[in-house]
């Protein structure tokens, strides 16, 4: 089956833009995560979506927002963006008990902002 | 904050050796789990424990989740070159959020 599709896979922008990163879930999958990995402080959750809810959601400032579709795709959006927010961006999908199987990870999306 | 403590932070070993990589907590989580990422790729699950005291064997990798539920190892037999990567304990604790450890960098050389 196909896995965790992320789009697009590299990204260059400028301080002060805008951005929406996609990410379209294992056939499914009704949970979708996402994360944000950079060198210094690693994997960091950002926030959870199940049924078009947010569910839970990490320390990230408002800039930072997602939503979620009918058909579990989902997209993260970054505003006003800033040097520090050039990172690695994952999501990841789980059916709704995540934990008895584990998530499966998109290959992410490389954003730098210059 | 690191919640989940990873040591150690960096291994090189020669193919056919052993390694034990390990990933502590002060906190108490509902599921452990292991990844392996390779570069510009995303994290890959090798396994999820749940129950304390649980040990699982998947080929050369052997996982152990601690009594407690707060600690656990990652062994693996007789390296290979296939096996370098960068080793990432996760556990979850709320609906759908994983808390990462720093990661171990494993560089098996052949």
């Amino acid at each position: 089956k196909a896995g965790v599709t992320q789009t697009p896979r590299y990204l260059i922008k400028t301080r002060g833009q805008q951005v929406t990163l996609s990410c379209s879930p294992i056939s499914g999958h009704r949970s979708v995560s996402w994360y944000q990995q950079t060198p210094g402080q690693g994997l960091q959750f950002l926030f959870e979506y199940f049924s078009e809810t947010q569910r839970n959601k990490g320390n990230f400032p408002g800039r930072f927002s997602g939503r979620q579709f009918s058909n579990s795709r989902s997209e993260m959006n970054v505003s006003t963006l800033e040097l520090g927010d050039s990172a690695l961006y994952l999501c990841a999908s789980s059916t709704d008990r995540g934990w008895t199987g584990g998530y499966t990870f998109g290959s992410g999306t490389r954003l730098t902002v210059v | 904050t690191q919640l989940l403590e990873q040591s150690p932070q960096f291994l090189s070993i020669q193919e056919g050796e052993n390694l034990t990589v390990y990933c502590n907590s002060s906190s108490v989580f509902s599921s452990l789990q292991w990844y392996r990422q390779e570069p510009g790729e995303g994290p890959v699950l090798l396994v999820t424990v749940v129950t304390g005291g649980e040990v699982k064997k998947l080929k050369r990798l052997t996982f152990q989740f601690g009594d407690a539920r707060k600690d656990s190892s990652l062994h693996i037999t007789a390296a290979q070159p296939g096996d370098t990567g960068l080793y990432l304990c996760a556990g979850e604790g709320s609906w759908g959020k994983l808390q990462f450890g720093a990661g171990t960098q494993v560089v098996v050389t052949p």
